[in-house]
């Protein structure tokens, strides 16, 4: 099945240490978003690839970068993760039009000690 | 800015009965409506997906209708069950691939 695939699952890191969060697609879709929720809040969009065209929203923190390599991959960076990043890392995907809606990875959930 | 807003936060009914959610938002300029299900610690599952230019969508139990002039979406759930329990989102998909989602209903159903 095709599908969106988030790795890993949990991850716990230190105060400070970096971090890297990894989602993979095999839908082909040409957009690929990573969103950040925390406990019983909506999830709120970092950034999104247009393709290889990075969209950063005008809030997301200097803290977190993003790459796309190629079409199937996309890494979530943390540079200093804090204990405020703590949270529920979604992984999403869409066609150019979105008329198909967005398709979501199992998330990854991150843990600063 | 687009917000949405959902009603209730939370439910519980007892199993077997029929259910809305609400969700409204604020500006009529969307792409389409798209709703999720999120079990605890997981990810999101879509349910239903309408267009802006639908008014409703049906899977099974589920229906979700949708009406863009007045800014509103309702979720109904049929007989509803045990296995329903979870959190409903609901997300707009504005023009420029931006989905701006609901705080969500926690829904819990009791057997």
């Amino acid at each position: 099945d095709a599908m969106v695939i988030q790795n890993p699952r949990y991850q716990v890191t230190q105060f400070g240490k970096p971090v890297t969060l990894s989602c993979s697609q095999t839908l082909n879709h040409n957009v690929m978003y990573w969103y950040q929720q925390k406990s019983s809040q909506a999830p709120k969009l970092l950034f999104h690839y247009y393709d290889k065209d990075f969209n950063n929203e005008a809030d997301t923190p200097d803290n977190f970068q993003s790459r796309r390599p190629n079409t199937s991959f996309c890494f979530l960076d943390i540079r200093s993760p804090g204990l405020g990043d703590a949270a529920m890392y979604l992984c999403a995907t869409s066609t150019r039009t979105g008329v198909d809606g967005y398709t979501f990875g199992s998330g990854t959930r991150l843990t600063v000690v | 800015k687009q917000e949405v807003t959902q009603i209730p936060a939370a439910l519980s009914v007892p199993e077997g009965e029929n259910l809305v959610l609400n969700c409204s938002f604020t500006d009529s300029a969307i792409y389409n409506l798209q709703w999720f299900r999120q079990d605890p610690g997981k990810g999101l599952t879509s349910l239903l997906l309408i267009q802006s230019s639908q008014r409703e969508q049906t899977s099974g139990r589920l229906n979700a209708s949708l009406d863009k002039s007045s800014g509103r979406s309702t979720l109904y759930i049929a007989a509803s069950q045990p296995g329903d329990s979870a959190t409903y989102l609901c997300a707009v998909r504005e023009y420029g691939n931006k989905l701006v989602f609901g705080a969500g209903t926690i829904l819990r159903v009791k057997s």
